[in-house]
């Protein structure tokens, strides 16, 4: 079971739109930065958002990241095949002293 | 070029112990948390271990304190994870990740190793 709530699986037609959320508390999301990343099967994860809403060089302006109270969200707009992937949010835990993974979200492009 | 790279993986039996490296280049070594992160076969990924650029700092998840260490060789840019009393619940590939900011407490990995896989079995 884990800290941070993601839906199992998301799906969208190609050049649609999606959003997948990840809840937490106060403890982790409340007070802490967001990050979320990518993962194409077989390969390390590759972050694409960090700090809740800013993007590493290299990541399109397709991907955007918000954070309202214990939830925070990616969307990504203008899908693509190549978007498939497996997506996780995470964040550092103030009460655990540790960071904490949500349990992912399997992107279908359909 | 930022460049992580894991060795050390392989079969332990449960009870015994591996120790994990990961070699760092291409950037300011002692600079920068660094971070453990393993997911097992199947699975989502997991938090494991987290340490300050001087080293002084460490965290670990419940899962595997007591039982794992976290240390840096900041003269040779290289990580470690010493992981001792093993179990088949530690059966992942683990991942080294460069921490983008300068604190440990940060969730923020720019740079990932490509992994190694440790299987506890017997």
């Amino acid at each position: 079971q884990s800290v941070l709530t993601q839906p199992p699986s998301v799906s969208a037609a190609p050049g649609q739109k999606v959003t997948i959320s990840c809840s937490g508390s106060n403890s982790n999301i409340g007070n802490n930065y967001v990050s979320w990343y990518q993962q194409l099967p077989g390969t390390a994860p590759k972050l694409l958002m960090y700090e809740n809403n800013k993007r590493p060089s290299g990541i399109p302006d397709r991907f955007s990241g918000s954070k309202s109270g214990t939830s925070a969200t990616l969307g990504i707009t203008g899908l693509q095949t190549g978007d498939e992937a497996d997506y996780y949010c995470v964040t550092w835990d103030s009460t655990l002293s540790a960071g904490v993974f949500g349990g992912g979200t399997k992107l279908t492009v359909l | 070029e930022v460049q992580l790279l894991e060795s050390g993986g392989g079969l332990v039996q449960p009870g015994g112990s591996l120790r994990l490296s990961c070699a760092a280049s291409g950037f300011t070594f002692r600079s920068y948390a660094m971070s453990w992160v393993r997911q097992a076969p199947g699975k989502g990924l997991e938090w494991v271990s987290a340490i300050s650029g001087s080293g002084d700092t460490t965290y670990y998840a419940d899962s595997v304190k007591g039982r794992f260490t976290i240390s840096r060789d900041n003269s040779k840019n290289t990580l470690f994870l010493q992981m001792n009393n093993l179990r088949a619940e530690d059966t992942a590939v683990y991942y080294c990740a460069k921490v983008i900011l300068r604190k440990p407490e940060s969730s923020s990995f720019d740079y990932w190793g490509q992994g190694t896989l440790v299987i506890v079995s017997s």
